[in-house]
């Protein structure tokens, strides 16, 4: 399989702990994309990289959200003492290095906050 | 107001109906984007367009960029269509993009 991979699939954590999700891409797309979606929303826009360079950043992205794209390759996505508003599916999505190209979305990450 | 807004929220038709799925929105864009999103979370991109009309199999979309509006519709309807159809956008300028809260299709047999 060669789409957009993401791990894990699915996490339950107490509030105040820190989790860590990771995105691997499709191998030749240099653009990476983070989004948020809450129950019966539209994902939202957190962040997106060209290669390793976060090019932009959403306001929604407090300073408890820090993300990675060290080699240009996979992408992590942390959030520190997670709260239950948290509690929502973390996509991942790649595109080609060309502006406004189709992006390719993987299967997301559900995070629960107890 | 949101930047992108669908209609109608929730949509039940019967198999064989015609669906058209409508999408407006108020800012500049360089591309609206037509996604499916089935239970579970995983997302397919249907269309890409900036203008025009494009269609694959029993899918077309459509985009009038004056009136800032986007039509998708569904031939021959199957109960495999049902999923929730988002519409998206990439502003000017900006590569992320904007999405509707999406319309949920039920298509009964």
């Amino acid at each position: 399989d060669t789409g957009v991979s993401q791990n894990p699939r699915h996490k339950i954590t107490k509030r105040g702990q820190n989790v860590t999700f990771r995105c691997d891409p499709i191998s030749e797309h240099n653009r990476l994309y983070w989004y948020r979606q809450t129950l019966g929303q539209g994902p939202e826009f957190l962040t997106y990289f060209q290669n390793e360079a976060q090019l932009e950043k959403s306001r929604l992205l407090s300073d408890r959200f820090s993300a990675e794209r060290p080699k240009g390759s996979f992408s992590t996505l942390e959030i520190q003492r997670t709260e239950q508003g948290d509690s929502a599916m973390y996509l991942c999505a790649s595109s080609r290095d060309r502006a406004y190209n189709e992006q390719f979305f993987g299967p997301g990450t559900r995070l629960t906050v107890l | 107001k949101n930047e992108v807004e669908q209609s109608p929220q929730n949509l039940t038709a019967q198999e064989g109906e015609f669906i058209t799925i409508n999408c407006s929105y108020s800012v500049g864009i360089s591309a609206l984007h037509w996604l499916q999103q089935h239970p579970g979370g995983g997302i397919v991109s249907l269309f890409m367009l900036s203008s025009g009309k494009k269609k694959h199999g029993r899918l077309i979309a459509t985009i009038n960029i004056q009136e800032k509006h986007s039509s998708l519709h569904i031939t021959a309807s199957h109960p495999r269509d049902s999923a929730v159809y988002i519409c998206a956008v990439s502003g000017a300028g900006s590569e992320k993009l904007v999405f509707g809260k999406g319309m949920k299709l039920t298509v009964n047999p």
